[in-house]
């Protein structure tokens, strides 16, 4: 147990739908992030949120919508997804947001893309 | 964009054989390198996070060294076990302050 849940752990939908995802973490942390893992790729930063603000948006596509309204949650909105856009997509939380602090991860929620 | 090397890519080793992996990173603007953990159906989890050049982190079993000059950290297990099984993942730091991970190094531990 990490401290760091996410919801739900798979998810399928199609192009059109909208859907979201949840981590929450129970470490009392102040950064928080959303990787992606695409298959045999390297694990991918998307948004790093430090103290609800968003610091970090490594070019994402704006079909990904994050929103962080407190510390411990944060939320991935989803829209109008892409096939290539399946993946494994991972919640971390770190006490700050610097290189020097480990990140705890939750589970991850597989989301597949119709 | 750092780029973080692994190898190797994948190995099997023989319960209670020692192994070691490679994380390799370029060696500017280095600021942190973290190692880890990886099994299947579970969350990533932290085993060492290293900044200095000559960091020896040891837990257990598994112990990493940092050489930041030449841009390589070596992550050791000691007498594997088959619950060492899982995917070792290396992430570095510069001055882009996020992390960059590796592809991993996927090992199997052979009863």
């Amino acid at each position: 147990e990490t401290g760091v849940t996410q919801t739900p752990r798979h998810l399928v939908m199609g192009m059109t739908n909208k859907k979201s995802l949840k981590c929450e973490q129970h470490l009392g942390h102040n950064a928080m992030y959303w990787y992606k893992q695409s298959a045999k790729k390297p694990l991918e930063l998307m948004f790093v949120y430090n103290f609800k603000e968003q610091t970090e948006n490594n070019s994402v596509p704006s079909r990904f919508s994050p929103e962080c309204p407190n510390s411990s949650h944060l939320f991935l909105h989803l829209h109008t997804l892409q096939p290539e856009d399946s993946a494994l997509y991972l919640c971390a939380s770190s006490q700050g947001n610097g290189q020097g602090y480990e990140q705890y991860f939750g589970p991850g929620t597989r989301l597949t893309v119709t | 964009i750092l780029n973080v090397e692994q190898s190797p890519q994948s190995l099997h080793v023989q319960e209670g054989d020692s192994t070691n992996f490679t994380c390799s990173f370029p060696s500017s603007n280095f600021y942190a390198l973290h190692w880890y953990r990886w099994e299947t159906a579970k969350s990533p989890e932290a085993l060492f996070v290293m900044t200095l050049n000559g960091d020896e982190k040891k837990k257990g079993r598994i112990s990493a060294t940092l050489n930041t000059k030449e841009g390589y950290s070596y992550l050791y297990i000691k007498g594997s076990q088959p619950e060492d099984s899982a995917t070792y993942l290396c992430a570095v730091s510069g001055s882009a302050r996020q992390l960059t991970f590796g592809s991993g190094t996927q090992l199997t531990v052979l009863p």
